[in-house]
């Protein structure tokens, strides 16, 4: 399985910009790259994902290398509610052909007032 | 809204008992999967099932089994708990990759599971 690696923590002053940095540099061609976070006591919610071009939706922004071997999470404004645990991984295609979620264990990012 | 509900939030079973934790969501998926959360370790995958009555191990299937009879239902089952299973237990369904509204996992808020 392609695995990633992720800083184990981050801080940000709140209001400022935050990257959030991730390889991935056993990536394969059909991998797709998700980014995931889990707020305390809840499940891990989706954030953004994309394969090769850089994204963007209302969350976040993702950037990804030109070589795939690394992306970047771009929290534009970070605010209070941005404190989580943040998770990079590969949606890995299994032996039966359909995929599945590996996760790392992630970045906890503390969002300073 | 999406809704994937796990059945308990907290659990405390004894060793030996068999534990059946219960996963349902809503949104006619065909992916289903089952991880555990345990300090350190991140998110480490259990089980996943990409139909009815299909399954595939994931990463740690060791002492545990799943079962998946109808689409909308996908349990977790320990045959005999043991107090390493002690752990937060956490599901999540997605859609088949060709579906429409992208391939995204919607998480459970999890069950935390204690064996005593």
């Amino acid at each position: 399985d392609a695995k990633t690696t992720q800083p184990n923590s981050m801080e940000s002053n709140e209001e400022e910009p935050v990257h959030l940095p991730c390889n991935h540099s056993t990536i394969s061609g059909t991998d797709y790259i998700h980014w995931y976070r889990q707020l305390p006591s809840q499940g891990p919610e989706y954030v953004i994902h994309g394969l090769t071009s850089n994204v963007n939706n209302r969350m976040a922004s993702l950037a990804i290398a030109e070589d795939r071997k690394s992306s970047t999470l771009i929290l534009h404004r970070a605010t209070l509610r941005d404190a989580a645990v943040y998770y990079c991984i590969l949606r890995d295609y299994s032996t039966s052909g359909t995929y599945k979620y590996i996760f790392g264990t992630g970045t906890r990012l503390k969002v300073l007032a | 809204d999406v809704k994937v509900t796990q059945s308990s939030r907290y659990l405390v079973k004894r060793t030996g008992e068999k534990v059946f934790l219960e996963c349902v969501q809503d949104m006619d998926h065909e992916n289903m999967f089952w991880y555990r959360q345990d300090p350190g370790l991140g998110l480490r995958l259990i089980y996943f099932s990409y139909d009815v009555k299909m399954k595939e191990k994931g990463d740690i299937p060791e002492g545990y089994s799943v079962s998946r009879e109808k689409k909308e239902r996908f349990s977790l089952i320990l045959e005999s708990a043991s107090t390493n299973q002690t752990s937060m237990y956490l599901c999540a369904s997605s859609p088949s990759q060709g579906a429409k509204g992208g391939t995204e996992a919607f998480f459970g808020q999890g069950t935390r599971l204690t064996v005593v």
